[in-house]
């Protein structure tokens, strides 16, 4: 069976410009979750998507960050005017439903903002 | 203080060495604690899951969580080359959804 994938595995991009990294999570898996690992450190939630409810947004660190999911499939990560401190790996996680404590991880988009 | 700390290291032992990997944490309400292996440019993969306080085994991975003194434990025994990678401890409150990692800490393991 297929993990949880993530495109594009690289991006480089220039400061001020919109990228959107994508996430498709494992078949049957209602709960997405979205992490930032900045070099050095460990990972940092993001966002939670669990079904049709409303997603937790609590760890997005501004408002140029904003993340979307269709049903309970695919996701997309949008940050807005990146900035060099966006520069990260983002990784995306999903789990059968109420079961955050088995999350099963993709191999992350590694974002470069020059 | 951050609410889990790990040593990033890195350690660096010998092929069949025991290994023993550490997380303190802060929040009390912590009630799930796992340990997640990370390769280079991969995405960490569950290694160990513990439910409150005790010991788990699986092969040559033990994990103890000790939530007396919030400290939480993974030992690898007859240490393997393969086993060379950043291991990751995360945590998670009863009815939390979010995972808090640790930083990692960073094993090699020479043969």
């Amino acid at each position: 069976g297929a993990g949880v994938s993530q495109s594009p595995s690289n991006k480089v991009t220039e400061k001020g410009k919109d990228v959107e990294l994508r996430c498709d999570p494992i078949s049957g898996h209602t709960a997405l979750y979205w992490y930032r690992q900045r070099l050095g450190q460990g990972l940092e939630f993001l966002i939670y998507f669990q079904g049709n409810s409303a997603p937790d947004k609590s760890g997005l660190p501004s408002d140029r960050f904003s993340a979307e999911r269709t049903g309970e499939s695919v996701s997309t990560l949008t940050i807005q005017r990146t900035q060099q401190e966006d520069s990260a790996v983002y990784l995306c996680a999903s789990s059968l439903a109420g079961r955050a404590d088995t999350q099963y991880f993709g191999p992350g988009t590694r974002l470069t903002v020059l | 203080q951050k609410e889990v700390e790990q040593d990033p290291g890195p350690l660096s032992v010998p092929e069949g060495a025991i290994v023993s990997l550490n997380c303190t944490y802060s929040n009390s309400a912590f009630q799930y604690f796992m340990w997640y292996r990370q390769y280079s440019r991969k995405g960490p993969e569950l290694l160990m899951y513990t439910y409150s306080s005790g010991n788990k085994e699986d092969g040559r991975f033990t994990a103890q969580v000790d939530k007396s003194s919030k400290y939480i434990s993974l030992f690898i025994r007859d240490s393997q080359p393969s086993d060379s990678a950043t291991y990751l401890c995360a945590m998670k409150r009863e009815a939390g959804t979010a995972l808090i990692f640790g930083k990692g800490t960073t094993l090699s393991v020479s043969s």
